[in-house]
């Protein structure tokens, strides 16, 4: 019921392309999603988030869609860039239990060739 | 500003010794979280402390893993004794309240 599914596991787009990552989950009581960007040897950072009250958030060149229904969201990178390639993760926490315990996905790893 | 800093950044130990993983969470944040990351199992929620008082130990994988907040400003980490399978890269994130949670760079374990 924790579980949350991200696809694919790595990707590889070329400079320009459209990257799109996808999460998928069981426990319908989260709802809040984020997705976090990783670069080799640091952190995770926050990249943008959506809770299930709305079906699209733009940042600039990222977008999370999201699908209640199925129980599914993603992440599209516009225009992607070099700069971009990174793991990214997806995940979900329910806010409304105690405090934002966020499980993740398994991470995709994505490369943006010039 | 300083983010969440973790210290040490790497930490090479022998099987069964003890390991201590220390964070300092970012200023005025009252919750914090512990983390681990590991190619075969990804990133697992450890740990969670609201107000320094440990809301959820659900992720921690035995007894021989403790972790303390003995105050706002200062979290421990504890594995012993030590095992091979530790070894992973363990974060340290804090937040204020359920808003964005902010990861320090991590420390890096490995256990021979």
């Amino acid at each position: 019921q924790q579980q949350v599914k991200q696809s694919p596991q790595s990707l590889i787009v070329q400079k320009g392309g459209i990257p799109i990552i996808n999460c998928a989950y069981e426990n319908t009581a989260f709802d809040y999603f984020p997705w976090y960007q990783q670069f080799p040897g640091k952190g995770p950072a926050l990249l943008i988030a959506i809770r299930p009250d709305v079906s699209e958030k733009k940042e600039g060149r990222f977008t999370i869609s999201f699908n209640k229904s199925a129980k599914q969201f993603s992440l599209h990178i516009m225009d992607s860039q070099p700069g971009d390639s990174a793991t990214y993760f997806c995940a979900a926490s329910s806010l409304n239990n105690a405090g934002n315990m966020l499980t993740f996905g398994g991470g995709t790893r994505l490369m943006v060739k010039p | 500003d300083a983010g969440v800093i973790q210290s040490p950044r790497h930490e090479v130990t022998e099987m069964g010794q003890e390991v201590t993983l220390r964070c300092k969470p970012i200023s005025g944040h009252n919750s914090l979280f512990w983390y681990r990351q590991t190619m075969m199992r990804g990133l697992e929620l450890l740990i969670y402390f609201n107000n320094n008082v440990p809301i959820d130990d659900s992720g921690m994988p035995e007894d021989r893993f403790s972790a303390k907040m003995p105050n706002a400003s200062f979290s421990t980490l504890k594995i012993q004794p030590s095992e091979p399978r530790d070894s992973a890269v363990y974060f340290c994130a804090s937040s204020w309240e359920d808003f964005e949670q902010y990861f320090g760079p991590g420390t890096r374990l490995t256990v021979t």
